[in-house]
């Protein structure tokens, strides 16, 4: 079956501007999670969706949001991007993250920002 | 907020020599997984262990969960170049189902 995918790969944006990310999970997975990387850093966790609500965030500012969708894909916004947005964004889903399951992550989008 | 730690942060050998990270948690674990993160890649599931003193072995790599369930350590003998990434630990804590993840130990083989 199909993995994670997320789009775009890459984004370059300017600061200021917003952008929105796509994570569409693997058929039947119902909990999709949003990490930020940066260079050398660990998974910082940003928010969890299962079943179209955000079940756990984490401490980011307002600025970060997403949803998710009746057919479990997933967006994560960010507005009023600044510089140290720059990272890679990864999405990760799972058949329901209450349960012991493996996580399954998308290649990752490169954000930017200019 | 509940945390793991991970150490050490990076450990450099030369090839064939043995690795070790581990995981700390001062409150008891559901359960807890390992992924690997290649260079440049996004981090991949390698196991499980949910039981109390559970060991599991994938090849060269030996899998522990400490017997109170607040620790555990990946084992990598004699490693290869193809060993190179960064090893995260994450888990699940007692009522808890959000994953929670150590900050990674990354693997450099010496030249």
């Amino acid at each position: 079956k199909a993995g994670v995918t997320q789009t775009p790969r890459y984004l370059i944006k300017t600061r200021g501007q917003q952008v929105t990310l796509s994570c569409s999970p693997i058929s039947g997975h119902r909990s999709v999670s949003w990490y930020q990387q940066t260079p050398g850093q660990g998974l910082q966790f940003l928010f969890e969706y299962f079943s179209e609500t955000q079940r756990n965030k984490g401490n980011f500012p307002g600025r970060f949001s997403g949803r998710q969708f009746s057919n479990s894909r997933s967006e994560m916004n960010v507005s009023t991007l600044e510089l140290g947005d720059s990272a890679l964004y990864l999405c990760a889903s799972s058949f329901d993250s209450m349960e012991p399951t493996e996580a399954f992550f998308g290649q990752g989008t490169r954000l930017t920002v200019v | 907020g509940q945390q793991v730690m991970q150490i050490p942060q990076y450990q450099h050998v030369q090839e064939g020599e043995d690795f070790t990270t581990y995981c700390n948690s001062s409150t008891t674990l559901s359960n807890i997984q390992w992924y690997k993160q290649r260079p440049g890649g996004h981090p991949v599931f390698l196991i499980q262990l949910v039981k109390s003193g559970e060991v599991k072995k994938q090849k060269r790599l030996t899998f522990q969960f400490g017997e109170a369930k607040k620790n555990s350590s990946l084992h990598i003998t004699a490693t290869q170049t193809t060993d190179v990434g960064t090893y995260f630990c994450a888990c699940h804590m007692d009522s808890n189902y959000q994953l929670i993840w150590g900050a990674g130990t990354k693997l450099i083989i010496k030249p």
